[in-house]
């Protein structure tokens, strides 16, 4: 299995307060992505990470901010949470963005909103 | 925004069964993956098809990528309730380094 941990892996907080999540890798991997799962939606990507300190916007950014400071830490932060950002957060990575490459998931962060 | 529909969403069959997932798009892509994801943990990569008209197995479980590149299915062969699971098709968007993922099938396989 590829070495990806999330944390923490389950969390619960308050509509306003600021949130960060966690994906670390020890593959070395370039590419790193947020994606979060929904019933009904399957995983909607919010960003993702090309390099150290290159990221962009998927399709559900609204909301969340990244950093990538080093190779092996991509961060998620929900700057004032909300209760529709309740949700199950998987990290993702890839050493490529062919084609045919494979990504490898975390374990997933759910997050819980009141 | 690329689309990808899959059919049926939920799926329970007896063991022994033969089944058979869809995944279609009106949009063009460089390549399509299925994952399967089982309940607590990440989905992981089953398997990807980038040729159209391409046919991949693996056991029981046969892929197929669409002529066009726009489509794909998962067809299962005698049906084990290891099998069970949520099943997910994604396709890679060309050019712009990211995968778009179905809404999931969720099979459940009935000893």
């Amino acid at each position: 299995d590829a070495g990806i941990t999330q944390s923490p892996r389950h969390k619960v907080t308050e509509t306003g307060t600021p949130v960060t999540l966690r994906c670390h890798q020890t593959e070395n991997h370039r590419y790193m992505y947020w994606y979060r799962q929904d019933p009904g939606h399957g995983l909607r990507l919010i960003h993702y990470s090309y390099g150290v300190k290159d990221t962009d916007k998927g399709e559900v950014s609204d909301g969340y901010s990244v950093s990538r400071s080093k190779t092996e830490d991509f961060l998620l932060t929900l700057e004032s949470a909300t209760s529709s950002q309740t949700s199950v957060y998987f990290c993702a990575i890839s050493d490529s963005a062919s084609g045919s490459a494979s990504q490898y998931f975390g374990p997933g962060t759910r997050l819980t909103v009141l | 925004t690329q689309l990808l529909e899959q059919s049926p969403q939920f799926l329970s069959i007896q063991e022994g069964e033969n089944l058979t997932v869809y995944c279609n798009s009106s949009s063009v892509f460089s390549s399509l993956q299925w994952y399967r994801q089982e309940p607590g943990e990440g989905p992981v990569l089953l398997v990807t098809v980038v040729t159209g008209g391409e046919v991949k197995k693996l056991k029981r479980l046969t892929f197929q990528f669409g002529d066009a590149r726009k489509d794909s299915s998962l067809h299962i062969t005698a049906a084990q309730p290891g099998d069970t699971g949520l099943y997910l098709c994604a396709g890679w968007v060309q050019g712009a380094q990211k995968l778009v993922f179905g809404q999931g099938t969720r099979l459940t396989i009935n000893p």
